[in-house]
């Protein structure tokens, strides 16, 4: 069974500018969450959609944004890039249900110009 | 709003020893379930072991095992035997225990070294 696939590894921004980063979850799973991973805040939950529904939401600004579709693939993106927005970007898959165990992606290394 | 505490920013050991990372938490929950994961220089998340709250047996998973102490709200992890391999940052994680999903909350994280 394939595992959680984010995509890109890697990229590099300008501020101001925007990004968008795509994460599949595993075959079945209907949970994808999103965590920003900094040095300085460690990890921080910023949503959670749920059969294409947004059911969590962390205390982020609206500059961060995501959507699911209908195969359970997520996106989130994100608006007027600033300099504290480099991060490691890490997505969850879960079932969304009972024990709802998370399983990480290699995540997405945003830096920001 | 629950709180995950890790006071160990750094811990090493040699090989084939036994060390114990520390985690606290707080919470007014009953009912809900403590992680710990690894994170090696690769970046992904791996899970070690899980907790459910409502467990007095503390869990095991092959050279890894918790001490699970709910009035103390404290919950380390012992890594047995220890590999390299096993060098990375672990991070200790709370969940509430919901009819829903509710979003892990995470300590900021020990890393520990293996010395060969």
């Amino acid at each position: 069974k394939a595992g959680v696939t984010q995509t890109p590894r890697y990229l590099i921004k300008t501020r101001g500018q925007q990004v968008t980063l795509s994460c599949s979850p595993i075959s079945g799973h209907r949970s994808v969450s999103w965590y920003q991973q900094t040095p300085g805040q460690g990890l921080q939950f910023l949503f959670e959609y749920f059969s294409e529904t947004q059911r969590n939401k962390g205390n982020f600004p609206g500059r961060f944004s995501g959507r699911q579709f209908s195969n359970s693939r997520s996106e989130m993106n994100v608006s007027t890039l600033e300099l504290g927005d480099s991060a490691l970007y890490l997505c969850a898959s879960s079932s969304g249900q009972g024990q709802n165990i998370q399983y990480f992606g290699a995540g997405t290394r945003l830096s920001v110009l | 709003a629950q709180t995950v505490t890790q006071s160990q920013p750094e811990m090493s050991v040699q090989e084939a020893e036994t060390v114990t990372l520390s985690c606290t938490y707080d919470t007014s929950e009953s009912d809900y379930y403590l992680f710990w994961y690894k994170q090696p220089p690769s970046r992904q998340m791996i899970l070690v072991i899980r907790q459910e709250a409502y467990k007095q047996q503390n869990a095991t998973e092959n050279r890894f095992s918790v001490n699970f102490q709910k009035a103390a709200k404290s919950f380390s992890l012992k890594i047995s035997d220890s590999q390299l391999g096993d060098a990375a940052m672990y991070f200790c994680a709370y969940r509430s225990h919901n009819s829903g999903n509710t979003p892990l909350v995470f300590g900021k994280g020990t890393r520990l070294s293996v010395i060969a």
